[in-house]
């Protein structure tokens, strides 16, 4: 079955620093790849997505590109805030819109 | 408010009740899903509605579960007889195409 496997956590940081998170996945056919985020307190938001191979998503200072090669939908962000502390999960879809998450890495952003 | 709402937000109850959670979703989706999310953990299919027909059930849902969507609006995950292992976040999502919106969960005890 599908299944997608991401960094543990926590992932401690400075305010400014460069994050990354890896995220691999095993699936059969071409799925679509999400990083979710979940803010304290709140639901799972989409941050961004990538539907094919070389494609990125973007958003919000937030990268990841799609890469069929290595099977891999790593996340970045150039210069960390201490808002952007959360648990972010990497997805991917299945048949009728279903998404398999991975386990989740909350990212902690010290001043 | 125009996003996914979930009663109540926390639930705590002794084993062997019955317990009943409402999703709310965004109006005009017609797809809706019960994910089941334990600490450290990401989000589980359990069930996926698409209008008022049930078209898919995940093994993790036994017997005592079960979901419904009368008239393709709001949804309802019943849990009968309730079992310590069935402690977790509940979270319902909407989508019309691959973006899921996600609700704030419901949070069960069961002790």
């Amino acid at each position: 079955g599908n299944s997608v496997t991401q960094m543990e956590g926590p992932v401690t940081l400075s305010e400014e620093a460069f994050l990354t998170i890896n995220c691999t996945y095993t699936a059969t056919g071409y799925p679509s790849l999400f990083w979710y985020v979940q803010y304290p307190g709140e639901g799972l938001q989409l941050l961004l997505k990538a539907t094919k191979a070389d494609d990125k998503g973007s958003n919000k200072g937030f990268e990841a590109t799609y890469r069929k090669e290595t099977t891999s939908f790593h996340l970045e962000k150039g210069s960390v805030q201490v808002s952007d502390s959360a648990v972010y999960f990497c997805a991917l879809s299945e048949a009728r819109g279903k998404l398999q998450f991975g386990a989740g890495t909350q990212v902690v952003v010290t001043p | 408010d125009t996003g996914v709402s979930q009663n109540p937000r926390h639930k705590i109850t002794k084993r062997g009740q019955n317990v009943t959670f409402r999703c709310d979703p965004i109006s005009e989706h017609n797809r809706l899903y019960w994910y089941r999310q334990t600490l450290g953990q990401g989000p589980e299919f359990l069930t996926y509605f698409q209008n008022e027909a049930q078209l898919e059930k995940s093994r993790l849902l036994s017997d005592r579960f079960s979901a419904e969507r009368p008239k393709g609006s709001f949804s309802t995950l019943e849990i009968q007889r309730t079992e310590q292992g069935d402690s977790a976040m509940y979270l319902c999502a909407s989508s019309l195409n691959e973006k899921l919106f996600f609700g704030s969960g419901t949070q069960l005890s069961v002790l």
